[in-house]
């Protein structure tokens, strides 16, 4: 079956750059998508076809893909940034979800 | 405005039945895919099931298969999850998700564009 690897975990300082990785095998053929989960809240979609980004979603949120790798890039990290990042991709008609990233601004 | 609650979570013992409701509103419920997603307490994000427009199509993850049936009233705007045989390890916040569709690379991308406040299913005796 299809796996998403995410780091279990990115520190970063408050306006410093936050990069979160996602590996899986030819992902970059899949425009993956990443969700940002507050505790306690539903995921919201921040980044989808791989580097769109939603309406009301901020513009430090950007996205990129490339073989076997997307990544998630947070510029000017703020403290509000602090959560748990997913991706997403398809495979065939199923969904997979990569194993997250908690993501703490220190 | 989009809105997604779902409903019929709580507790149940090991081999019982529960059936999970989603109540669209704010877009025409029959134009999408649908999802269903759930997340064990403390762990990530699983997706469970889907299932196409007019539901003649749906696809389960292999975990779930031959327990759980996802389905869909079109004229009700509602999505359900119909759970069997449930088990410890089926213990999870479920969600329902709009599935929405982009253009990429000459063919259709997917993503989950609303998500509703998720319903807790607990599994135990």
């Amino acid at each position: 079956s299809y796996e998403l690897t995410q780091p279990p975990s990115v520190s970063v300082s408050p306006g410093q750059t936050a990069s979160i990785t996602c590996s899986g095998d030819k992902l970059g053929d899949k425009y993956p998508c990443w969700y940002q989960q507050k505790p306690g809240q539903s995921p919201v979609l921040v980044i989808y076809q791989g580097t769109e980004r939603p309406s009301g979603i901020p513009e430090r949120f950007s996205g990129s893909n490339s073989g076997s790798t997307a990544t998630l890039t947070i510029s000017g990290t703020q403290a509000m940034d602090e959560a748990d990042y997913y991706c997403q991709a398809w495979d065939r008609y199923t969904n997979v979800f990569g194993t997250g990233t908690r993501v703490t601004v220190l | 405005e989009v809105k997604l609650v779902e409903s019929g979570g709580g507790l149940v013992q090991p081999g019982g039945s529960l059936r999970l409701s989603c109540a669209g509103s704010g877009f025409t419920f029959s134009s999408y895919w649908m999802n269903w997603v759930r997340q064990p307490p403390g762990k990530g994000l699983e997706w469970v099931a889907n299932i196409r427009q007019d539901g003649g199509a749906t696809f389960h993850v292999d975990s779930v298969r031959g327990r759980f049936t996802i389905s869909r009233d079109n004229t009700g705007n509602s999505l359900y999850l119909q759970m069997n045989s449930l088990r410890a390890e089926d213990t999870a916040v479920y969600y329902c998700a709009r599935v929405n569709r982009g253009y990429c690379g000459g063919d259709y991308c997917y993503y989950l564009d609303y998500w509703g406040q998720g319903t807790l299913v607990t599994v135990s005796s």
